[in-house]
């Protein structure tokens, strides 16, 4: 059974640095194919695809972040992690992390974590 | 950036009505489009990969075509459970980028 669930930081002040944590069972990003994904949607609003990580240490970034995103895994512990830094406003969302892969686009996802940045 | 135009932004429907969701993709996605379902405070579920593929589970009222640049999301014969947002994604080139979604609601 595929799981994943997303956890960290929920109220932080503009400026800091946001810190997620995706924690999954059933695959593993050590299986070649397979990336985790990380999407995040403001409330009322679409979704924006964020980065991804894959079992090659690929990573793909969303350039309108800029250089302010940073993807890394820990594949014995089955965890995928982003980092934003220097957050502001508009980062708040909910953010989503979801399985790739060779076959599998998109076919999981966790439930969600809400961030808020305010002053 | 490739863009997910998706039409319309949201949708007056009936139960029993034949609903279809569009999505243009700017450039040539070619069959790496997905459409996801959200209901309100849930996450993304996918009903359709690869553009035509029914994904597991979903029920048979949906179904996934392309035309072109052209990717459509058709429900037929609208249930009450079908109420809800739908999203369409590319995945074919970076960054993967989601059309700005289609809410459903019942007249």
């Amino acid at each position: 059974q595929v799981t994943l669930k997303e956890s960290g930081t929920g109220i932080l002040q503009p400026s800091q640095a946001l810190s997620l944590t995706c924690s999954f069972s059933g695959f593993s990003l050590s299986t070649t194919g397979i990336c985790v994904s990380w999407i995040r949607q403001p409330s009322g609003k679409g979704l924006e695809w964020l980065a991804d990580i894959c079992w090659d240490d690929g990573k793909g970034y969303n350039p309108s972040l800029k250089n302010r995103l940073s993807i890394s895994k820990d594949t014995s512990n089955n965890q995928a992690f982003l980092k934003i830094t220097s957050v502001d406003t508009a980062d708040t969302a909910t953010y989503y992390c979801a399985r790739q892969g060779m076959g599998i686009s998109f076919d999981y996802w966790g439930q969600g974590v809400m961030v808020t940045v305010s002053s | 950036d490739i863009q997910m135009t998706q039409s319309p932004s949201s949708m007056s429907v009936s139960l029993g009505d034949t609903v279809t969701i569009t999505c243009r993709a700017s450039q040539d996605v070619g069959i790496y489009v997905n459409w996801f379902q959200q209901k309100p405070g849930k996450s993304p579920r996918r009903m359709i990969y690869r553009a035509t593929n029914l994904a597991d589970g979903v029920p048979s009222r949906f179904s996934g075509s392309r035309s072109g640049s052209d990717y459509s999301l058709t429900i037929s014969s609208l249930e009450s459970e079908d109420v809800a947002d739908y999203h369409c994604l590319q995945y074919d080139e970076y960054p993967n980028t989601f059309g700005a979604g289609t809410k459903l609601e019942l007249k």
